[in-house]
């Protein structure tokens, strides 16, 4: 159980291209996703926190109108970067908190595989 | 001082060692407490979740001392494949993680 996917794992694109990344709960409602990028040989960072029906929430810093978070359903949110420059190269990575008091708890995330974003 | 501190190792052990790593956080509020283990490339699996004082999994003991704000994973006999990079994650109260920098165990043959 507690199973999150992510499309696609990886993808090269060119400067200036926008590229839509997916992050789905299989087995379980997530009303909480979460957004991380991780650059190599560092922890992950927290981009934003995406809500089931509502906007978006995101860290200081980080570019609402660039990084686009969408969470229409209670089993998918989607991350578009738009206009993508090489510096956005990264590992991003999804995970989605299980609500449904799966073990007890409410507060565990579950992770997606990743992406692997590289911006030519 | 960051919110969550990890010694970034490496540690380099025996096969069959002990190892115990720290992660200090710097809020009292915090209400729970994550350790992930994570492999090069890949993301971030679910190891143990600490709420109260402790937990055990098998090989696995993590514990959490409020009073010193800090939480400890201790490995006991280890094995090749628990070479990885360890992440402790700390939930401040409003369902968000924030990370450590990872401590890094190569378990040595």
């Amino acid at each position: 159980g507690a199973v999150v996917s992510q499309h696609p794992s990886w993808v090269i694109c060119k400067s200036g291209t926008s590229v839509k990344i997916e992050c789905r709960s299989l087995d379980f409602q997530a009303t909480t996703m979460f957004w991380y990028r991780q650059f190599p040989k560092q922890s992950l960072m927290l981009m934003a926190t995406s809500n089931e029906g509502s906007k978006a929430t995101y860290e200081q810093g980080v570019e609402k109108d660039k990084f686009l978070i969408n969470h229409a359903s209670l089993t998918l949110s989607t991350l578009t970067v738009t206009s993508a420059h090489p510096e956005d190269s990264s590992f991003y990575i999804c995970s989605a908190r299980d609500s449904s008091g799966r073990g007890g708890r409410t507060d565990t995330q579950y992770f997606g595989p990743g992406t692997r974003l590289t911006v030519l | 001082r960051k919110e969550v501190e990890q010694d970034p190792g490496p540690f380099n052990v025996p096969e069959g060692a002990t190892v115990a790593f720290n992660c200090t956080y710097s809020n009292s509020a915090s209400q729970s407490f994550f350790w992930y283990r994570q492999d090069c490339r890949k993301e971030p699996k679910l190891l143990m979740s600490v709420y109260s004082s402790g937990n055990e999994d098998g090989r696995f003991t993590a514990q959490l001392n409020r009073a010193s704000q800090y939480i400890s994973l201790l490995i006991r006999d280890s094995k090749l494949s628990d070479s990885a990079t360890y992440l402790c994650a700390v939930n401040s109260g409003t369902y968000k993680y924030i990370f450590g920098t990872g401590t890094r165990l190569k378990v040595l043959a």
